[in-house]
């Protein structure tokens, strides 16, 4: 079955190091999605990407960068984490169409310590 | 900044009550979803309402667009122990691509 994964699913670093989180889907969509979950905030969109070559801010993207170099992947990279940081990062992946089901992995817990 | 809040934030009640979870903006959506999270996982696609005045039915769950498409609700009947989780929703608009802006959440727990 098609999926979308993340990894890692836990991760604790510290102030000022870079940390990337990896995503990986094989429904071949063309839409990729990073949103942190914070409590009180719900989700908030941090980059998004329409297809290979393609990212865009969101936001929520100071901080942070995406790279999409195939279809499949979409990692996102704290250039210097900082304890704001932490939180639960969820990517999702969609088909081009507008309105279509958006699929979500299952988030990394990232702590900035 | 499109914002969506949701109301109540909480709520505890036991299992065999119903409850409606409200989703408001001031803006104009062309559509709105709502999703189901538990917890360590993902938000889960409920339904999606397309329609001002839309009203979806999912079981015992009913979905309702606002004429105006600024607004909707979730009504819960009989609420069972497995409706406990963290409800979304969720508005898109045309020509963002599923770029969804979320609401603050509804965190529900049914206890027996």
């Amino acid at each position: 079955d098609a999926e979308i994964t993340q990894s890692p699913r836990h991760k604790i670093t510290e102030t000022g190091r870079q940390v990337t989180l990896a995503c990986h889907q094989t429904w071949n969509h063309n839409n990729m999605f990073w949103y942190r979950q914070d409590l009180g905030h719900g989700l908030r969109l941090i980059h998004y990407s329409y297809g290979v070559q393609d990212t865009n801010k969101g936001e929520v993207s100071d901080g942070y960068s995406v790279s999409r170099s195939n279809t499949e992947d979409l990692p996102l990279t704290l250039e210097s984490a900082a304890s704001s940081q932490t939180s639960v990062y969820f990517c999702a992946s969609s088909e081009s169409r507008v309105g279509n089901t958006i699929y979500f992995g299952e988030g990394s817990w990232l702590t900035v310590v | 900044t499109q914002l969506l809040e949701q109301s109540p934030q909480f709520l505890s009640i036991q299992e065999g009550e119903n409850l409606t979870v409200y989703c408001n903006s001031s803006s104009v959506f062309s559509s709105l979803q709502w999703y189901r999270q538990e917890p360590g996982e993902g938000p889960v696609l409920l339904v999606t309402v397309v329609t001002g005045g839309e009203v979806k039915k999912l079981k015992r769950l009913t979905f309702q667009f606002g004429d105006a498409r600024k607004d909707s609700s979730l009504h819960i009947t009989a609420a069972q122990p497995g409706d406990t989780g963290l409800y979304l929703c969720a508005g898109l608009n045309t020509g963002t691509a599923s770029k969804l802006t979320f609401g603050t959440g509804t965190r529900l727990q049914v206890t027996l």
